[in-house]
């Protein structure tokens, strides 16, 4: 079965600068990655996914991941961080039908 | 368009109780999956359900109940509660094409925080 970790628990950056959240799959077919974010209190929102094809995906809010199958890892950047984007991130992996996600990184935006 | 809306918001209940937390969706989607959100595990699956009348066990299923007799409808049962179903519940639903293999994006409700004493 396929699986998502995500190595960091928390990061602080600051505000206007570059945000690189990480995340490691297990070994698989091609795998279905997506990234999701979620805000306090709020459910989580759909950012970007992968499923084939160009391995640098856009997505919204000015985020993108790049997949790269000789590190197993499909990463989440963003060039210049807003106050906004505080909130927790979720990895995923589509796995035998079922969307698993990792343990999240929550990300803290500093003045 | 609600979107996925999840009842009740709050719920606090004693060992041995039972309830139900409802979810509904008004976006024709025929995937619908209930997770719980705890600190430091991320989310994991309950149950998920690719069409009306269709229902599977995702990875923590112990203690919960689901059956799906329309396509809007989607309701967590629990049981018997007990502390350890102390969470946070998301009902998500899918347009996913693909058979059900739970590749669509996911629209996640807001949430039900229950509590069990």
């Amino acid at each position: 079965a396929q699986s998502v970790t995500q190595p960091d628990i928390h990061i602080t950056v600051s505000e206007g600068a570059s945000l690189e959240l990480r995340c490691n799959y297990s070994y698989g077919a091609t795998p279905y990655l997506f990234w999701y974010v979620q805000s306090p209190g709020q459910g989580l929102q759909l950012l970007l996914k992968y499923f084939s094809g160009d391995t640098l995906v856009q997505g919204i809010k000015g985020f993108e991941a790049e997949f790269k199958r000789s590190q197993s890892s499909f990463n989440l950047r963003k060039p210049s961080v807003h106050w906004s984007d505080a909130a927790e991130y979720f990895c995923a992996v589509v796995n035998d039908y079922k969307l698993s996600f990792g343990a999240g990184t929550t990300v803290t935006v500093r003045a | 368009n609600a979107g996925v809306t999840q009842t009740p918001k709050f719920q606090v209940l004693k060992t041995g109780q039972s309830m139900t937390l409802q979810c509904a969706q008004d976006m024709n989607h025929e995937y619908m999956s209930w997770y719980r959100q705890d600190p430091g595990m991320g989310l994991r699956l309950i149950h998920y359900s690719v069409g009306a009348g269709i229902t599977d066990q995702g990875e923590v299923p112990n203690g919960y109940n689901v059956s799906r007799s329309t396509t809007e409808d989607f309701p967590l049962r629990l049981l018997s509660a007990a502390p350890s179903q102390t969470s946070v519940y998301f009902c998500a639903s899918s347009y996913d094409s693909s058979g059900g293999r739970g590749t669509g994006e996911l629209f996640f409700g807001e949430g039900s925080r229950l509590t069990v004493l």
